[in-house]
């Protein structure tokens, strides 16, 4: 009930192409949906956020997808530039509770 | 604004030994997490406060593992005895309040038990 699953584990994507990363929860008490970018040797900061109560976000080339029925939500990254290459983790917080996915490690190709 | 600050960035200790790590939040930041994240993985929650309180410790190891944030601001992480599986960066992070927003992170602790 408190797993979030993060799809891919890997992604390869060339310069100026869409990156997409998916991520699915069980626990219908959450009510904050996070997405953290991570470089090596740092830690995870923020990138973009949604609520239930909206089925998209959209910050400059970063876009959240929320589909609340089926319990998904996706990142977008648009125009996809070496500098995005990050991991990238989602996240689903609730009362008491902030569960990370297993994280994505995304690769952009100059 | 100053970040999440965390010490020591590096430790190496061998199986058996005792180990303490230490975090100083945001200030004014109420909620702080400690986070176990082992190499290729996601940030593991091992335990919540709320100001000095906790809130959830479920997946805190608590034969080896303690924590505390005195006074509701600086918190410390101690593991003991270590085994080679608590290889890993601790991750301190916070929050404004018992709300569900954004989480400030240090830059963790990694750990090597040899």
């Amino acid at each position: 009930q408190q797993q979030v699953k993060q799809s891919p584990q890997s992604l390869i994507v060339q310069k100026g192409g869409i990156s997409i990363i998916n991520c699915a929860y069980e626990n219908t008490a959450f009510d904050y949906f996070p997405w953290y970018q991570q470089f090596p040797g740092k830690g995870p900061a923020l990138l973009i956020a949604i609520r239930p109560d909206v089925s998209e976000k959209k910050e400059g080339r970063f876009t959240i997808s929320f589909n609340k029925s089926a319990k998904q939500f996706s990142l977008h990254i648009m125009d996809s530039q070496p500098g995005d290459s990050a991991t990238y983790f989602c996240a689903a917080a609730g009362t008491y509770k902030y569960i990370f996915g297993t994280g994505t490690r995304l690769k952009v190709l100059a | 604004e100053a970040g999440v600050a965390q010490s020591p960035r590096y430790k190496i200790i061998e199986k058996r030994q005792s180990v303490a790590f230490w975090c100083n939040p945001i200030s004014g930041h109420a909620t702080l997490y400690w986070y176990q994240q082992i190499l290729g993985q996601g940030p593991k929650l091992l335990i919540q406060f709320q100001n000095n309180g906790v809130v959830d410790d479920s997946q805190l190891p608590k034969d080896r593992f303690s924590a505390e944030r005195l006074k509701g601001v600086d918190s410390t992480l101690k593991i003991q005895p270590a085994k080679l599986e608590d290889s890993a960066v601790y991750l301190c992070a916070s929050s404004l309040g018992s709300l569900n927003t954004e989480a400030f992170f240090g830059q963790g602790t990694r750990l090597t038990v040899v």
